[in-house]
């Protein structure tokens, strides 16, 4: 299995800030990796597929990045409702895996 | 609008056989270009994919669960099913449907969900 490691687990930050998230693969995917958003109680939502493509309908301050076996999911300047958990996902191979995730706090 | 939508119980007593539905509405589970999967989360943790199957009847399983898991397409009701046996509380968790591209070349990622299902395990 591919194991997927996101840094930070938690990440505390303002509105405006710009913040990364990092997801390391244990092999290479090439570009197989997505991005979602979670909030409590709800689905995860669909951000980013093919390391840099954006979901319809998801803002433009979302956009991803990285090849190979590290990856980054950048929010350029913080909204009230991006605060909740992200996880990337890849789909070089099955099974499919999630990172553990990471948690935006507000700070 | 694509939906989908869990179904079953909510508890399930340990050593029995937990058993979802999901059923697909504004969309048909028998286009050929996509996988129908199931997902579950444990309260507080993380995600874990469980399966997923096309509507031709392949079927994709995680190794870890595969001696247990067994998921079913029924394309006459637009639904896809899963059943999980000799369940312990490990097994706890908000159950979820998903959809995802069946060749994720051009893209990829599970791009419908259900609201997701709570199945818990107890006596």
């Amino acid at each position: 299995d591919i194991q997927m490691t996101q840094s930070p687990s938690t990440l505390s930050a303002s509105i405006g800030d710009r913040v990364t998230i990092t997801c390391r693969a244990s092999q290479s995917l090439s570009s197989w990796l997505a991005w979602y958003q979670q909030k409590p109680g709800k689905a995860p939502k669909l951000l980013i597929y093919k390391a840099s493509s954006l979901e319809n309908g998801v803002p433009s301050r979302f956009s991803g990045g990285g090849y190979g076996t590290e990856f980054t999911l950048t929010i350029s300047s913080l909204q009230p409702d991006d605060f909740a958990t992200y996880y990337c996902q890849q789909y070089g191979s099955y099974p499919r895996t999630f990172g553990q995730g990471t948690k935006l706090e507000i700070k | 609008q694509l939906q989908l939508q869990e179904s079953g119980p909510g508890l399930v007593k340990p050593s029995e056989t937990l058993s979802l539905t999901c059923t697909v509405s504004s969309g048909s589970i028998t286009s050929i270009s996509y996988l129908w999967g199931w997902i579950r989360q444990p309260p507080g943790k993380g995600l874990e994919w469980i399966g997923s199957i096309h509507s031709a009847g392949n079927t994709y399983y995680n190794p870890s669960l595969e001696s247990r898991v067994t998921i079913s397409v029924d394309t006459s009701r637009n639904q896809f099913s899963l059943k999980l046996i000799s369940v312990t509380a490990a097994d706890t968790a908000v159950y979820y449907c998903a959809r995802h591209f069946l060749s994720e070349a051009a893209r990829g990622g599970f791009n419908y969900w259900g609201q997701g299902t709570l199945v818990t395990v107890s006596s």
